[in-house]
């Protein structure tokens, strides 16, 4: 049972570097987040999709693109990355709305931009 | 707007009880609760939704206010593994497609 599926776990970029973070449910949910998570922050949505096909920005979108192309995977891009992007980054699914069912969570991905 | 919780950090002796403050300044539609220990996933505990319901979970429960805005959480007879932080998640929308989490409580429970 693998769950939420986060790759990778590390990864160190350069300021202006780009890059795609994976994450693949096996569970067939409907909707999936992506989080990052910064220190005294707790955890803020970057953007989200409720069904393959669809995305919608979260709280803090600036600099990031998704896409769902396929139901079990959504996909996080920093186009050009910047030191105020390094953070913890967690993807999550849930298999109805947000409201009535719980959210998996992957194990993260930790991000550093130098 | 994140919901405001309340303690940020509180220590425990074994066997003592605690309770974790979660605040809206916006209708509350529903409450999710999670614990995340260090380095790794949080994980859930339980969902309330809006009516006022109270829940359980082993010796973890909580209520939700609606008039208040407000849930709280419950941990009695603390044990060592209930360490971690502690997030709320609130939908404000009524929309139920995405939560808003606090900033989290620490919790650290000693021998």
């Amino acid at each position: 049972n693998a769950g939420v599926t986060q790759t990778p776990k590390f990864r160190v970029l350069k300021t202006g570097q780009s890059m795609t973070l994976l994450c693949a449910q096996d569970m067939n949910h409907e909707y999936m987040y992506w989080y990052r998570q910064d220190p005294g922050m707790g955890l803020r949505l970057i953007h989200y999709s409720v069904g393959e096909g669809t995305t919608a920005k979260g709280e803090v979108p600036d600099g990031y693109n998704v896409s769902r192309l396929k139901k079990q995977n959504f996909l996080l891009g920093l186009e050009s990355a910047a030191p105020s992007q390094t953070s913890v980054y967690f993807c999550a699914s849930s298999s109805e709305t947000g409201v009535t069912q719980p959210q998996h969570f992957g194990d993260g991905t930790r991000l550093s931009i130098l | 707007q994140q919901p405001v919780q309340s303690p940020q950090a509180v220590i425990l002796r074994e066997g003592e009880d605690a309770v974790i403050n979660c605040s809206s300044s916006k209708a509350l539609y529903s409450v999710h609760w999670y614990r995340q220990k260090h380095g790794e996933a949080p994980v859930f505990l339980m969902i309330l939704l809006k009516g006022g319901e109270q829940k359980g979970h082993d010796k973890i429960s909580a209520s939700f206010n609606e008039k208040k805005q407000q849930s709280s959480l419950y941990l009695t007879a603390s044990q060592l593994s209930y360490s971690g932080t502690y997030f709320c998640g609130t939908d404000n929308t009524g929309t139920a497609s995405k939560l808003t989490f606090g900033t989290g409580t620490r919790l650290q429970v000693t021998l």
